[in-house]
């Protein structure tokens, strides 16, 4: 079954430095690749997602995440992040297997903490 | 403006008593999903369901009811059965059965704490 790893529970930074949060996936066949964010106390919002073409996805807020099949990866980037990136960030993949009832499979999260 | 509504924010429930969160939505989406979390466990899915009238368990569905009378709201109940109930409860909905494709819109969320 499709599982979805993210390898760093929590990441602090300095303001205007890059980060990377990093995704892995478990399946090399063809999939769909969902980055979310969670604000504290708030519901998930859709930051990017990766269907096909181009592996280099750009989303809302200034983020931008890389599709690697080879390496089954997809791993979140920001090149200056600032303090009201501070949030809760979660990978989530399309279950191929599923058929009929797809839905999608979630890591447990990565918290960014964004420090002045 | 679409979006989903979840009611209320927080609530808190007495050991022993069943509570209902409600989740509305004007988005006219088909598919309609029940999530807990839980700090360092993300998000489980409870109950989902993708047409009116239908609905299928999740991974922790135990303890746990829904109903889809209407496209628009998905209410869930947790019942007395449900041991360890206090979490941050989340609905969520999509566009018809290319869901993965589109990804989810999430409500706000329902804080429960069990009293």
């Amino acid at each position: 079954a499709q599982s979805v790893t993210q390898l760093d529970s929590q990441v602090p930074v300095f303001e205007e430095a890059p980060v990377e949060l990093r995704c892995n996936y478990s399946s090399s066949v063809s999939v769909y690749l969902f980055w979310y964010v969670q604000y504290p106390n708030q519901g998930l919002q859709l930051l990017l997602k990766y269907l096909s073409g181009s592996t280099l996805v750009k989303g809302i807020n200034g983020f931008e995440a890389e599709f690697n099949k080879s390496q089954t990866s997809f791993h979140l980037r920001k090149p200056s992040v600032h303090i009201s990136d501070t949030a809760e960030y979660f990978c989530a993949v399309s279950d191929p297997n599923a058929g009929n009832n797809r839905k999608l499979i979630w890591g447990l999260g990565t918290s960014l903490a964004v420090n002045p | 403006d679409g979006g989903i509504t979840q009611s209320p924010k927080y609530l808190f429930r007495k050991e022993g008593q069943n509570v209902t969160l409600s989740c509305e939505q004007n988005l006219n989406h088909d598919a309609m999903y029940w999530y807990r979390q839980d700090p360092g466990q993300g998000l489980r899915l409870i109950y989902y369901s993708q047409i009116v009238n239908d609905f299928q368990k999740g991974d922790i569905a135990e303890g746990y009811s829904v109903s889809r009378e209407k496209k628009e709201s998905f209410p869930l109940t947790v019942t007395s059965a449900q041991k360890n109930p206090t979490a941050f409860y989340l609905c969520a909905s999509s566009i018809g059965t290319d869901s993965w494709r589109y990804g989810y819109t999430f409500g706000s969320g329902t804080r429960l704490t069990v009293v």
